[in-house]
């Protein structure tokens, strides 16, 4: 396994404009998750994707929040209009059942940090 | 929402000791995972958990599902500088498809 891979590392924006995040998941693994973590906080849940069927959402995941998996591949993340309260790691995970390993057997990526100055 | 507690929250250890950690729910989870997290880095998989009264061990690390499925705890022998971090647990709810991570137990080993 290469492992999960996020890009940028690093994204620091203004109030107000737009950005977008990219992960690629373990090769072959079927689900991808968002996830947003705050300083001292345990990551949280945003959306999952099963291929490229976006199945859950949080309630965390306002309006200004889409993300999108078009080949159930790759996927992105977008939040428009960010605010300071966006500021946070986001963290992507992958995972595939097999053979004595569940879905619940995620593996994350490094994150992306986004300052919202 | 379902929420995992986690304790300590921190420890400060001299290097070779053993540590012992633990994570309780109000409500009953099916599976356990544990998880540590360097700073600026996403959290890596230690041990996966399935079964009420499940002891699995990776390396230095031994992990237990609490008999009553509300609490899982997590053990490290011989503690080493390297294992300087943050470890969660999570798991994922009501048979959800995410997970619930605990507020995580930092871990400092002084050498």
């Amino acid at each position: 396994d290469t492992g999960v891979s996020q890009d940028p590392r690093h994204k620091i924006t203004k109030r107000g404009q737009n950005v977008t995040f990219r992960c690629d998941p373990i090769s072959e693994h079927n689900r991808l998750y968002w996830y947003r973590q705050t300083l001292g906080q345990g990551p949280e849940f945003l959306t999952y994707f099963q291929n490229e069927a976006q199945l859950e959402k949080s309630r965390l995941l306002s309006d200004r929040f889409s993300a999108e998996r078009p080949k159930g591949s790759f996927s992105t993340l977008e939040i428009q209009r960010t605010e300071q309260g966006d500021s946070a790691m986001y963290l992507c995970a992958s995972s595939l059942a097999s053979r004595g390993r569940s879905y619940n057997e995620q593996f994350f990526g490094p994150g992306t940090r986004l300052t919202v100055l | 929402g379902q929420q995992l507690n986690q304790s300590p929250q921190s420890m400060f250890i001299q290097e070779g000791e053993d540590v012992s950690m633990n994570c309780t729910s109000s409500s009953i989870f099916n599976t356990w995972l544990w998880y540590k997290q360097d700073p600026g880095e996403g959290p890596v998989l230690l041990i996966a958990l399935y079964k009420a009264g499940e002891l699995t061990s990776n390396g230095r690390l031994t992990a237990q599902f609490g008999i009553t499925r509300k609490d899982s705890f997590l053990n490290i022998s011989a503690s080493i500088p390297s294992d300087v971090g943050i470890y969660f647990c999570a798991g994922p709810p009501d048979q959800g498809n995410m997970l619930t991570f605990g507020g995580g137990t930092r871990l400092m080993v002084k050498p």
